[in-house]
């Protein structure tokens, strides 16, 4: 069975310019969340899909950032335009209905320059 | 402000000897918690829970405790091998919500 699998495994973009990552959970997974990772921080709760729907979007940091998960499959997160502080690493992770314990992607390196 | 709290940044360890990892969190409506195990250039993988109607779990080599009182977890790794070493992480949930709140991450070093 394939894991949550993100794309691209690295990104290094301008500041200023757009980038988008994407996110294929485990066949089945209604749940979706996004988590981040700046260096030498803790990993950020960004936010929680339910197959198509936001659950919970507390975490996300501002509006230049935007989720989606048209569908209720793969998933999104766009950022635009991307700032030197949105550098870091984007994880996705999916779960069953009725499981807290998450499945992790390899993340996303993001570096803005 | 963090609400998940691994205080020892890397801790080393021999083959064959136990190791203990510890976490400490703040918010008391957490009821839910995991660790999660990272190797570099991989994300994290889902080790071991533990709800808070319970204070000890054990899987294999892999034994979680949890002290509701003084808001603290322990992660037990007995006997040790090097090929854990790797980054664990400490992550906690509540309110209902599966949002994960992690801490830092404590780097083990098994040594053979």
């Amino acid at each position: 069975e394939a894991g949550v699998t993100q794309f691209p495994s690295h990104s290094v973009i301008e500041k200023g310019q757009t980038v988008t990552l994407r996110c294929d959970p485990i066949s089945g997974h209604d749940n979706l969340y996004w988590y981040r990772r700046v260096m030498g921080k803790e990993i950020k709760f960004l936010l929680h899909f339910v197959k198509e729907s936001k659950q919970d979007e507390s975490g996300m940091p501002n509006n230049r950032f935007l989720a989606e998960r048209t569908g209720g499959t793969y998933s999104t997160l766009k950022v635009q335009p991307a700032e030197l502080e949105d550098s870091g690493v984007y994880f996705c992770a999916s779960s069953a209905t009725g499981n807290t314990e998450a499945f992790f992607g390899q993340g996303t390196r993001l570096t803005v320059v | 402000d963090q609400q998940v709290k691994q205080n020892s940044p890397s801790l080393s360890v021999q083959e064959g000897r136990i190791s203990i990892l510890n976490c400490d969190y703040t918010n008391s409506m957490f009821d839910y918690f995991l660790w999660y195990k990272k190797y570099p250039a991989e994300g994290p993988t889902f080790l071991i829970s533990i709800s808070s109607i319970k204070d000890k779990n054990e899987d294999g080599r892999f034994t979680v405790f949890l002290n509701k009182s003084a808001k603290h977890l322990s992660l037990h790794i007995v006997p040790s091998q090097p090929g854990d070493s790797a980054v664990y992480f400490c992550a906690a949930s509540g309110n209902s919500g599966y949002a994960l709140n992690f801490g830092k991450g404590t780097s083990l070093l098994v040594t053979p």
